[in-house]
């Protein structure tokens, strides 16, 4: 069960584009339609984002969207806003598992 | 509203034990999938454990294994983990998740606790 690699940070301007990736491998990423992304501010708990790939939960901005090819995800953020300035995290089903990746801290610039 | 919320959390001893609930109110509880995710201080998200809805179905990550029991009461709409043989390493705040869809499996973790610290120290 190792955990999922993405970048430790990207960063992006206002009302620029933002694309994090999350790496995995054929067991867990590469087969799985079950890959989810969460945005956390510090000191809260984790926000929903992105589930099953490319779906939007109620609430969530359609500036945000998944994707994924092969054994790696993203999440696309667009329209970048002061307040999208947080850590990222993917996770994906592996197999009587679920696997975090590492990280992500987006800065708006 | 919906919502979760979890109690339990302390600090232990290695080696000793604790039993962490999560109660959930404004949803049917007995419909989802329930999940346990700990982030330890200064760190990432870490899953732990998962219970299907009718508690049929049960996993653990190989960190915890044999160490943690998951287990859930639908008609108190409660969601537990016990915690044994703890170590220094299982110190992270702990939250309880529910999946997104009623009576699915997505493997995701959509409405959140505001978590339990447990601390395992000497």
């Amino acid at each position: 069960q190792s955990a999922l690699t993405q970048p430790r940070s990207v960063s992006g301007s206002p009302g620029q584009s933002v694309t994090i990736s999350c790496t995995g491998t054929s067991s867990d990423v590469g087969f799985s339609i079950y890959v989810s992304w969460y945005q956390q501010n510090p000191g809260r708990a984790p926000k929903l984002m992105i589930y099953d790939v490319d779906k939007r939960p109620s609430g969530v901005p359609d500036r945000f969207s998944g994707s994924k090819s092969g054994n790696t995800a993203s999440l696309t953020i667009s329209g970048l806003q002061a307040d999208d300035e947080a850590d990222f995290y993917c996770a994906s089903y592996a197999g009587y598992s679920v696997i975090f990746g590492g990280g992500t801290k987006l800065t708006v610039l | 509203q919906v919502h979760l919320v979890e109690s339990g959390g302390g600090l232990v001893r290695p080696g000793g034990s604790l039993r962490l609930s999560c109660t959930a109110s404004g949803f049917t509880f007995s419909d989802y999938y329930m999940s346990w995710i700990r982030q330890a201080p200064g760190k990432g998200l870490e899953w732990v454990s998962l219970i299907s809805s009718r508690s049929s179905t049960m996993y653990y990550a190989d960190s915890v294994k044999g160490r943690f029991t998951i287990s859930r009461d639908n008609a108190k709409r409660s969601l537990y983990l016990q915690l044994n043989s703890l170590r220094a390493e299982d110190t992270a705040m702990y939250y309880c998740a529910r999946d997104p869809r009623a009576n699915y499996g997505d493997y995701a973790f959509h409405i959140w606790g505001q978590g339990t610290m447990v601390t395992v120290s000497s």
